[in-house]
């Protein structure tokens, strides 16, 4: 079975760039999250699809993200336009239900952004 | 908002050492997990945490969920240079969400 695949693996923009990120998550799982991870800090949530609908977008930074799953498949992350305060690593997630008891999230190995 | 609070935030330790790290929080969780990430790669889950002074062991890896509920650790027991990587605790919010800690970076000499 397929991991969940994330791309690029790096990524250095200049600020004010548009950079598009892209997660396939493993086949079947109808949660889909994405992650962020700036130096030395936690790893914070961003938003949360199920299928092809936001569940859950709270975490989003402000509103040059914009994330969408449309047919329910593989994910994209827009960042328009890119900031300093952008850089980190972004990481993608999915699971086969909502509940992480039962249903653990398996990550891909992330999209380290770099903006200059 | 909920924080975990993890410590220590780096560790350089000798191949054979034993490790401990903790991750302590001002508000209550049911469920605590430890996360591994290894170099170029995504976290993976090493132990997971449902009752409140529950010990539990994968291999030479040991969790235990603190009976305050505000609290985990993990022990790692006779280190080997695969361990190096960053640990992450994690807990399960009421509203189901999944919140981490700040991550310890282990460093482990041959």
């Amino acid at each position: 079975e397929a991991g969940v695949t994330q791309f690029p693996s790096h990524s250095v923009i200049e600020k004010g760039q548009t950079v598009t990120l892209r997660c396939d998550p493993i086949s079947g799982h109808d949660n889909l999250y994405w992650y962020r991870r700036v130096m030395g800090k936690e790893i914070k949530f961003l938003l949360h699809f199920v299928k092809e609908s936001k569940q859950d977008e709270s975490g989003m930074p402000n509103n040059r993200f914009l994330a969408e799953r449309t047919g329910g498949t593989y994910s994209t992350l827009k960042v328009q336009p890119a900031e300093l305060e952008d850089s980190g690593v972004y990481f993608c997630a999915s699971s086969q239900g909502r509940n992480f008891y039962n249903s653990p999230l398996h990550f891909g190995n992330g999209t380290r952004l770099t903006v200059t | 908002g909920q924080q975990l609070n993890q410590s220590p935030q780096s560790m350089f330790i000798q191949e054979g050492e034993d490790v401990s790290m903790n991750c302590t929080s001002s508000s209550i969780f049911n469920t605590w997990l430890w996360y591994k990430q290894d170099p170029g790669e995504g976290p993976v889950l090493l132990i997971a945490l449902y009752k409140a002074g529950e010990l539990t062991s994968n291999g030479r890896l040991t969790a235990q969920f603190g009976i305050t509920r505000k609290d985990s650790f993990l022990n790692i027991s006779a280190s080997i240079p695969s361990d190096v990587g960053i640990y992450f605790c994690a807990a399960i919010n009421q509203g189901g969400k999944l919140i981490f800690g700040q991550g310890t970076e282990l460093s482990v000499k041959p």
